[in-house]
């Protein structure tokens, strides 16, 4: 069966660096893309960005430009999410999760089928 | 600001019916998905595509679209539904870039 599991809680004081793992299975780590989404507490759910295991291709949310890395590390299906110069605001739990879709003759449907278990990233001083 | 625009709270009757709503211009082309997400969980994938639910989910969740609006239906809503609802779709920008909606929560009275 298809499963993200997500690296430990984190806490971390305002501008240093947070990396948050992701370790799929259940399936061929390349064929899909990962998203990273995060959600602050008691907000909604927020697009941070995705990457392309099997290229290596990512794209990010305008937010998150310049401060965030994402890789993937095909020889142990894990995809990892940097996050640089954290701020308060970023206090948020991180989730990956695997893309999913298909397309027709005159529209297309994209989903996250799978999602990690949440990681907790406390920026605090 | 939100590319997709969700009521932030709906409320039903248990078992009557209740649609939640997704408004946004990429809706004219990609299809929407939906997700449920309980108090201190990940969110679940409810709908996706036209009117598909994953394994597992139960019947009385559909989808549909109309325009630039897509819709969650639940027929017959029951307490364990009580959530918050996401929608999610590709940006208009052709980018690959994604988007959710603002969520809405689901009040079974």
């Amino acid at each position: 069966q298809v499963q993200l599991v997500q690296s430990g809680a984190e806490v971390k004081k305002p501008g240093a660096s947070v990396k948050v793992s992701c370790k799929a299975s259940g399936y061929t780590f390349t064929d899909n893309f990962i998203y990273w989404v995060r959600q602050a507490p008691g907000q909604g759910l927020e697009w941070m960005g995705w990457i392309n295991p099997n290229s290596g291709g990512t794209k990010f949310a305008q937010k998150f430009q310049g401060r965030v890395t994402m890789t993937g590390d095909t020889s142990i299906s894990t995809a990892y999410m940097e996050l640089s110069r954290l701020r308060s605001d970023d206090t948020a739990v991180y989730y990956c999760a695997r893309e999913g879709g298909f397309c027709t003759s005159t529209s297309c449907a994209w989903y996250f089928d799978f999602w990690g278990q949440g990681t907790l990233v406390t920026v605090s001083s | 600001s939100s590319e997709l625009t969700q009521d932030p709270a709906v409320s039903v009757a248990l078992g009557q019916t209740v649609r939640i709503t997704c408004q946004g211009d990429s809706l004219r082309g990609d299809y929407a998905s939906w997700y449920q997400q309980k108090p201190g969980q990940a969110p679940v994938f409810v709908i996706y595509g036209k009117n598909n639910r994953p394994s597992g989910i139960p019947d009385r969740f559909s989808g549909s679209r109309s325009g630039n609006t897509a819709s969650l239906i639940i027929i017959g809503a029951q307490a364990e539904d009580e959530a918050d609802y996401y929608c999610n779709s590709r940006d208009s920008s052709g980018k690959h870039l994604g988007v959710f909606g603002g969520g809405t929560k689901l009040t079974v009275l």
